[in-house]
């Protein structure tokens, strides 16, 4: 199935540092998700972005929606060691018979170093 | 606040055996969704319930692959004849009209 192209694939960084990662589609989408998922659990939203353009933070997370609406980036401040896992972004189309479903990137693994 | 409760989280079963997995999405979400998520991937959609009416069906979901919800509740995915490509995470997500999906830990799923 379609999913969207999300980079890095991994990164492997120092407590403290900052980290970003994104996400490109040739499709357009109405919303985008950033998701992160530990293992043995389901993913766990982050941050949900609604307009073109718009930016938004949730504490040392930013995130914005491409201007063209077929992009995505997230990045991370002052990592620490809680945020190892696995990010992934999601392109949400409500319009047509799309239903809202989800495409997913194919994620990005991250390591923190302490 | 419950959020999305999936059971089993694991099971284990021989090839062409059946399985059921039950999704009990958040009391006041309308919209229900299944996903399967691979090692290595991101989660891909299966199929979505509005209330009791399934709406939406992937092609990933074969003719042995059956969904429901029936009261507009809790949800039930039944694989039949199970085959050893069916080894991977099957994710539940719930959301209301507008807002954004919220998903269940999964039931892993095995197949010897």
């Amino acid at each position: 199935g379609q999913q969207l192209n999300q980079s890095p694939q991994s990164m492997f960084i120092q407590e403290g540092e900052d980290v970003s990662m994104n996400c490109t589609s040739s499709s357009i989408f109405n919303t985008w998700l950033w998701y992160k998922q530990e293992p043995g659990e389901g993913p766990v939203l982050l941050i949900a972005l609604y307009k073109a353009g718009e930016l938004t933070s949730n504490g040392r997370l930013t995130a914005q929606f491409g201007i063209t609406r077929k992009d995505s980036f997230l990045n991370i401040s002052a990592s620490i060691p809680s945020d190892v896992g696995i990010y992934f972004c999601a392109g949400q189309d409500a319009g047509g018979t799309s239903y809202g479903k989800l495409t997913f990137g194919q994620g990005t693994i991250l390591t923190v170093h302490p | 606040d419950t959020g999305v409760s999936q059971d089993p989280r694991h099971k284990i079963t021989k090839r062409g055996q059946n399985v059921t997995f039950r999704c009990d999405p958040i009391s006041e979400h309308n919209r229900l969704y299944w996903y399967r998520q691979t090692l290595g991937q991101g989660p891909e959609f299966l199929t979505y319930f509005q209330n009791e009416a399934q709406l939406e069906k992937s092609r990933l979901l074969s003719d042995r692959f059956s969904a429901e919800r029936p009261k507009g509740s809790f949800s039930t995915l039944e694989i039949q004849r199970t085959e050893q490509g069916d080894s991977a995470m099957y994710l539940c997500a719930s959301s209301s009209q507008g807002q954004p999906q919220h998903f269940g830990d999964g039931t892993r799923l095995s197949i010897l």
